[in-house]
């Protein structure tokens, strides 16, 4: 059984630029939800998609956004990126909505 | 928001030193607190789902217990190999789903 994959695993961006970070599920879950982590600290909820629709949001802005796909794996986009951005981006994947979170190994962002 | 507090920040064990680590938390009703692992620049790792209280989950040397307030982590006889920060998060129910709200992370080095 694959786990939970993102790539890139690492990313370097100039402040202002946009990113996009993927993500695959694991076999059979049908939610993803992404959360950012800063150093020193637990992950912070961004949102979360089930079945293609997101499915709630933590405060982020709007520049901060996201898609489903109907094979269940995901994107993160952020645009105009900020110096503050720079953190690991982590997925997550369910069997559903309330179940336990699978989390993958992350995509670790710097903004410069 | 339900909020999640994890005590001690850092724990320094020799190798066979048992000991606990604790996360408090306040939430309006419980519906399931989660332990992870996570070792440096990964992503967390799923340890333990307790939902009532009085409960308790097993795994090797780590034993997960939870009350109406809070959850510990009980650790017997480390080793090396157990050191790293452990993660507790609690489900904050959205209109649809669940997120987790972590803590900060109590971060463990075993010594031999």
């Amino acid at each position: 059984e694959t786990g939970v994959t993102q790539s890139p695993t690492h990313l370097i961006k100039t402040r202002g630029q946009q990113v996009t970070l993927r993500c695959s599920s694991q076999s059979g879950h049908n939610t993803v939800s992404w959360y950012q982590q800063a150093l020193g600290q637990g992950p912070q909820f961004i949102f979360q998609y089930y079945r293609e629709e997101e499915n709630g949001r933590g405060n982020f802005p709007p520049r901060f956004s996201g898609l489903q796909f109907p094979n269940y794996s995901s994107e993160l986009n952020v645009n105009a990126l900020e110096l503050d951005d720079s953190a690991l981006y982590l997925c997550a994947s369910s069997w559903d909505r309330v179940s336990e979170q699978y989390f993958g190994p992350g995509t670790r962002l710097t903004v410069t | 928001e339900d909020q999640v507090t994890q005590s001690p920040e850092a724990l320094r064990l020799q190798e066979g030193e048992s000991s606990s680590l604790n996360c408090s938390y306040t939430v309006s009703g419980l519906r399931g607190l989660f332990w992870y692992r996570q070792d440096p620049g990964k992503g967390p790792e799923f340890l333990f789902t307790l939902y009532s209280a009085g409960e308790e989950k097993e795994k090797e040397r780590l034993k997960a217990t939870l009350t109406k307030k809070e959850s510990f982590l009980h650790i017997t006889a480390p080793k090396p190999e157990d050191s790293a920060t452990y993660l507790c998060a609690v489900q904050d129910p959205m209109e649809y789903g669940n997120k987790l709200v972590f803590g900060a992370g109590t971060i463990l080095r075993v010594k031999s």
